[in-house]
C-alpha cells in the first residue's frame, strides 16, 4: 500500500484565488512527481523533483504553477492564480529513483474552481 | 516526446471471461512500464510492473506481456470479476524517470 500522503483531500477556491496542496513522499524516497488528471483521465506531468532539485518541469508549471520540495518539510504545489481550468485531481508520486524502481502514487487533492 | 496510445477506451465483459488491454508507445529508450487501476474516486493502485520482454504472472489473476520489438505493452485479466470494474492505465518510463500515461480503459464486468 503506497504511504505518499496528500492534503487536502478537496480544495476549493474561486478565480483568480491560490491554490496550495501538499505532498509527503513515501519514507526514503528522493524522487517525487506532481501530475494532474484531468475528467477524461488524461494525465498531464506538470513536474519532479529528486530532492530538492528540480529534474523537469513543463511550461504551465513555469508559469502560473509553483512547487517545492524542501528537506525536513513536506513537497508542495501551489497554483498562484486559479482558473476554471485547473479543475482536476492533482496527484503526487514519490520513487527511490528515477531507474528501476516503483513509483507510488497518493490519493490526490481534488481541486475545484468555481 | 514520449506518447502511449492505450486501447480499448472502453471494456465491456462477463464474469469469468477474460479482458485485454493494450498499449503501443513511441520512445525506444523506455525502460520501465507500470499497469495502475483506479477505482472511482480513488488513487492510482500498482497493480503490476515489468521491464524486459517476458510474460509475467503475478498470480493474482493477470499477466502482462511486453514486447519491445514491438514497443507493445498488455493487460490480460484471465478470469475477470466484478471487483475488476474499473480504469487501468499503463504508463511508461523514460528519461527523468517520468511517467508518461495512456488515456485509460474504463472495464467494466458484469454478472
Amino acid at each position: 500500500n503506497s504511504k505518499v500522503i496528500q492534503t487536502p483531500r478537496y480544495l476549493v477556491k474561486g478565480q483568480g484565488q491560490k491554490a496550495k496542496m501538499r505532498c509527503i513522499p513515501e519514507k526514503g524516497h528522493p524522487v517525487v512527481f506532481w501530475y494532474q488528471q484531468n475528467k477524461n483521465n488524461e494525465f498531464k506531468f506538470l513536474i519532479n523533483f529528486q530532492n530538492q532539485e528540480v529534474l523537469q518541469q513543463i511550461d504551465m508549471t513555469e508559469k502560473r504553477f509553483s512547487a517545492e520540495c524542501p528537506s525536513n518539510s513536506p513537497c508542495s504545489l501551489e497554483i498562484q492564480s486559479s482558473e476554471a481550468g485547473d479543475s482536476a485531481l492533482y496527484l503526487c508520486a514519490s520513487s527511490l529513483s528515477t531507474g528501476y524502481t516503483e513509483v507510488f502514487f497518493g490519493k490526490g487533492t481534488r481541486l475545484t474552481v468555481v | 516526446g514520449e506518447q502511449v496510445e492505450q486501447r480499448p477506451p472502453h471494456l465491456s465483459v462477463r464474469e469469468g471471461d477474460s479482458a485485454v488491454i493494450t498499449c503501443t508507445y513511441t520512445d525506444p529508450n523506455s525502460y520501465y512500464f507500470f499497469w495502475y487501476k483506479q477505482e472511482p474516486g480513488a488513487s492510482l493502485q500498482l497493480l503490476m510492473k515489468v521491464f524486459s520482454s517476458t510474460e509475467i504472472n503475478e498470480g493474482q489473476g493477470f499477466t502482462v506481456l511486453l514486447n519491445k520489438k514491438d514497443k507493445r505493452l498488455s493487460l490480460n485479466l484471465t478470469a475477470a470479476h466484478p471487483g475488476d470494474s474499473a480504469a487501468y492505465f499503463c504508463a511508461v518510463r523514460a528519461n527523468t524517470g517520468k511517467l508518461t500515461f495512456g488515456h485509460g480503459t474504463i472495464l467494466r464486468v458484469h454478472p
